[in-house]
């Protein structure tokens, strides 16, 4: 079946201007996860849906950061006022039911650029 | 604070040699353990991984070693292909959260 597919592949923006990112997770996968990595850096964990519950949003790291998961798929993340540090490949990745311990399948990501 | 660090940032290897990658980790409630593969331009996707309670896994080719008390890990790729070249990232976990460590850079020279 299709993988985790992420949309789009590339953005570049202007420092202050807002993006949505998307992702679209495995069919039936209950668990979708964001992390994103910078330049040199391993993979840093954004936020975690799973299923009905309120989703863990510990490792946002500001408040202009924020994701919804509408109808328990497709998510969207939404970075607002970008900054020249939220520079990054966004990466989502999705599980069967998000218990642990449960191999997250991960999507090609999106490279975000901030200008 | 990086709880998890992979110290060699790039490894060259001939093919049909063996390839070792180490990974160490600070978070003694980690208790399960990754290997994942990344190809430039494509998500990172899982190779191998190994529970707590066990010291090795071994799948074909891979094989992942566990020392608790050092808190290391190492996966080991024997014997080493040219598709193998890759980016290799370890990660750790002790719920639905993964740490990962920055990844090292396998070249497989023929």
């Amino acid at each position: 079946g299709a993988g985790v597919s992420q949309s789009p592949s590339n953005k570049v923006t202007e420092k202050g201007k807002d993006v949505e990112l998307r992702c679209d997770p495995i069919s039936g996968h209950t668990a979708l996860y964001w992390y994103r990595q910078s330049l040199g850096q391993g993979l840093e964990f954004l936020i975690y849906f799973q299923g009905n519950s309120a989703p863990d949003k510990s490792g946002l790291p500001s408040d202009r950061f924020s994701a919804e998961r509408t109808g328990g798929s497709v998510s969207t993340l939404t970075i607002q006022r970008t900054q020249q540090e939220d520079s990054a490949v966004y990466l989502c990745a999705s599980s069967l039911e998000g218990v642990f311990p449960d191999t997250q399948y991960f999507g090609p990501g999106t490279r975000l650029t901030v200008l | 604070d990086q709880q998890v660090k992979q110290n060699s940032p790039s490894l060259s290897v001939q093919e049909g040699r063996i390839s070792i990658l180490n990974c160490d980790y600070t978070n003694s409630m980690f208790d399960y353990f990754l290997w994942y593969k990344k190809y430039p331009a494509e998500g990172p996707t899982f190779l191998i991984s190994i529970s707590s309670i066990k010291d090795k896994n071994e799948d074909g080719r891979f094989t992942v070693f566990l020392n608790k008390s050092a808190k290391h890990l190492s996966l080991h790729i024997v014997p080493s292909q040219p598709g193998d070249s890759a980016v290799y990232f370890c990660a750790a976990s002790d719920d639905y959260k993964l740490s990962f460590g920055a990844g090292t850079t396998v070249t497989v020279r023929a």
